[in-house]
């Protein structure tokens, strides 16, 4: 069962467009949602990160959207540039007994054209 | 954050071998994670590593086929036993960091692409 369902698989937008990658969950006790950015042969690198007690989360041209009541948040790229070509993950924080483990989304791959 | 280096950065294994792959952090965390990324797919968590402690596997992995040391609080390893072509993918590590926004925020390792002939 996969618990973080994430949207759309790929995506291609233009130099200086808005990208938009959508994220659902089911567990309620996710306490924590980071977004992971990974270029090929490189490593997730944590991108911005949002707690469910706060609706909005920006940092530079990154915007973390979330609505609890529809368990639901995205990523918004905002003047998207080709250097912001890669792979992102959304993920899902579970806390356990001491530490906590990340549920990733299947991934979103964003072509940013010139 | 944290710097986190792993060995090595690949390999091509013969089927029936074993693999160990090192992962060595910058600063002394209490958990390190591994998962593993499959060509082209997400990240699947393997087991979570506590110094001092047995690791926590996820279902569908199993200790005799993914052992795991942790002898410190800067170091683990991944060994993949008795390999089969299945097993070709990426192998990262991750460490949880605290005391940021979240207290649970993790920074992964470049990976280990494993390729088993």
């Amino acid at each position: 069962q996969q618990q973080v369902k994430q949207s759309p698989q790929s995506l291609i937008v233009q130099k200086g467009g808005i990208s938009i990658i959508n994220c659902a969950y089911e567990n309620t006790a996710f306490d924590y949602f980071p977004w992971y950015q990974q270029f090929p042969g490189k490593g997730p690198a944590l991108l911005i990160a949002i707690r469910p007690d706060v609706s909005e989360k920006k940092e530079g041209r990154f915007t973390i959207s979330f609505n609890k009541s529809a368990k639901q948040f995205s990523l918004h790229i905002m003047d998207s540039q080709p250097g912001d070509s890669a792979t992102y993950f959304c993920a899902a924080s579970l806390p356990s007994s001491g530490y906590s483990t990340l549920t990733f989304g299947k991934g979103t791959m964003l072509l940013v054209s010139p | 954050s944290a710097v986190i280096s792993q060995k090595p950065s690949r390999d091509i294994c013969q089927r029936g071998t074993s693999l160990t792959i090192q992962c060595q952090v910058d600063s002394q965390v209490t958990m390190m994670f591994w998962y593993r990324q499959q060509p082209g797919q997400s990240l699947t968590l393997i087991a979570t590593a506590n110094q001092g402690s047995e690791a926590t596997y996820e279902s569908g992995f199993v200790i005799d086929k993914f052992p795991i040391s942790r002898p410190n609080l800067t170091f683990s390893t991944l060994t993949v036993s008795n390999m089969s072509p299945e097993d070709s993918s990426i192998y990262l590590c991750s460490v949880e960091i605290r005391g940021g926004y979240s207290s649970n925020e993790q920074f992964f390792g470049p990976g280990t692409r494993l390729t088993v002939l």
